[in-house]
């Protein structure tokens, strides 16, 4: 199966610009999330989806939103950005929703190879 | 809250020689997953290995083992044999096994360099 593909792989957008970074998962993975590494905070989630509905959010402002489509794409959108959002930007897909680790089914995330956002 | 602890920012090993990088974490859950992940300087995020906390055996992944202690909540990942292309960042993860949802908990990471 193909891994889980980011585009674009970079970008540079200046500051009060919007961007939008789009993420597929691996084929079959209905669970997308999202996550931000930078050298200072390390990695934080941002959020997931699944089934098109977001299910968890992490604690970044409403400047960071997303969406998934029927075929479990998904895609990040980051307005009016500010300098401090340049960030490496990675996705992660996994194939079962989450049920519990005793169901024994498999909730390990792949991650795509990720965004590099520069913001000037 | 979960939180994820490594207390190794960085780390070195001669090649061939064993390391073991140091991992531990504080939940209130009972059902929860534990990974190693590793990030090279390509920066690909890849699993390197993964720890049911309901199963007592620790996990092995060819070179690539945990000793898991659930009562300590400590999960230290040792890499036998170690090789050039081990040189990378490692991290250590936690989500929970219930809920219905995913969310990943990382550590601030350890940047391991083999020496040859």
């Amino acid at each position: 199966k193909a891994g889980v593909t980011q585009t674009p792989r970079y970008l540079i957008k200046t500051r009060g610009q919007q961007v939008t970074l789009s993420c597929s998962p691996i084929s079959g993975h209905r669970s997308v999330s999202w996550y931000q590494q930078t050298p200072g905070q390390g990695l934080q989630f941002l959020f997931e989806y699944f089934s098109e509905t977001q299910r968890n959010k992490g604690n970044f402002p409403g400047r960071f939103s997303g969406r998934q489509f029927s075929n479990s794409r998904s895609e990040m959108n980051v307005s009016t950005l500010e300098l401090g959002d340049s960030a490496l930007y990675l996705c992660a897909s996994s194939e079962s929703p989450g049920q519990g680790a005793l169901r024994g089914q498999t909730d390990t995330q792949y991650f795509g190879p990720g965004t590099r956002l520069t913001v000037l | 809250a979960q939180t994820v602890t490594q207390s190794q920012p960085e780390m070195s090993v001669q090649e061939a020689e064993t390391v073991t990088l140091s991992c531990t974490y504080d939940t209130s859950e009972n059902n929860y997953y534990l990974f190693w992940y590793k990030q090279p300087p390509s920066r690909q995020m890849i699993l390197v290995i993964r720890q049911e906390a309901y199963k007592q055996q620790n996990a092995t992944e060819n070179r690539f083992s945990v000793n898991f202690q659930k009562a300590a909540k400590s999960f230290s990942l040792k890499i036998s044999d170690s090789q050039l292309g081990d040189t990378a960042m490692y991290f250590c993860a936690f989500m929970a096994g219930s809920g219905g949802y995913q969310k990943v908990t990382f550590g601030t990471g350890t940047k391991l360099q083999v020496i040859p």
